[in-house]
């Protein structure tokens, strides 16, 4: 069976400061990746999708970045960290060439103060 | 550009049966799914429609109409674990990706 792991499950960082999320999936092979952002009492926002290796689509431009540097990890980072970047950060995975239902990790809880 | 209403928050007494709608405008559709998130977690899959009727799974089931741009989610003998955010996802057929409504919020009441 599938799992999808992603870490830390809470960050607690200050402005200006770097971030690096990481997601890796177990189970399956050339899964289409997502980065999700939900803010406090909102629905969720596409971040970033890959379709492949070092194949990244970006949704909303922002001071944030994605990576996929192997098969089944991508990885969210920031340069530096602003207030409104405070959110729960999902990564989901699905099967490869099809809309597909998607699996959620658990989730880091970022607070940026 | 795609849109998809939801309402906010709904009420239910524990034992009944609630139904939550969702009503969309998308391009390119590819099918509807629904999913249950309770505070603080991940959402779950919870159901997929890509034709017109209704899907039973349990307790829950989930209905389409695609000319009506249309779908609700029915929940029966409604239990205070259901209280959760329930939310309703469009599949576009082109890109691989689900847009998501903004949820509702179903409280269940003893």
């Amino acid at each position: 069976s599938q799992t999808i792991h992603q870490w830390p499950a809470t960050l607690v960082q200050p402005v200006g400061s770097p971030l690096s999320l990481e997601c890796t999936v177990e189970g399956t092979s050339n899964p289409n990746l997502y980065w999700y952002r939900q803010a406090a009492g909102r629905g969720l926002q596409l971040l970033f999708y890959s379709v492949g290796i070092g194949q990244i689509s970006s949704e909303v431009p922002q001071n944030l970045s994605a990576s996929r540097p192997q098969d089944r990890q991508f990885i969210l980072s920031s340069k530096k960290l602003l207030l409104s970047d405070s959110g729960f950060y999902l990564c989901a995975w699905s099967r490869s060439h099809s809309t597909d239902t998607q699996y959620f990790g658990p989730g880091t809880r970022l607070t940026v103060l | 550009g795609q849109n998809i209403d939801q309402p906010t928050e709904m009420t239910a007494t524990e034992g009944a049966i609630v139904q939550i709608n969702c009503t969309y405008q998308t391009s390119g559709f590819n099918g509807l799914f629904w999913y249950q998130q309770h505070a603080g977690e991940a959402p779950t899959f919870l159901s997929y429609n890509v034709l017109d009727g209704l899907e039973e799974k349990g307790r829950f089931s989930s209905f389409l109409s695609r000319s009506k741009g249309y779908s609700y989610l029915l929940l029966k003998e409604l239990q205070m674990k259901d209280s959760a955010s329930y939310l309703c996802a469009v599949g576009l057929r082109y890109g691989n990706k689900l847009v998501f409504g903004a949820g509702t919020i179903l409280r269940v009441k003893s």
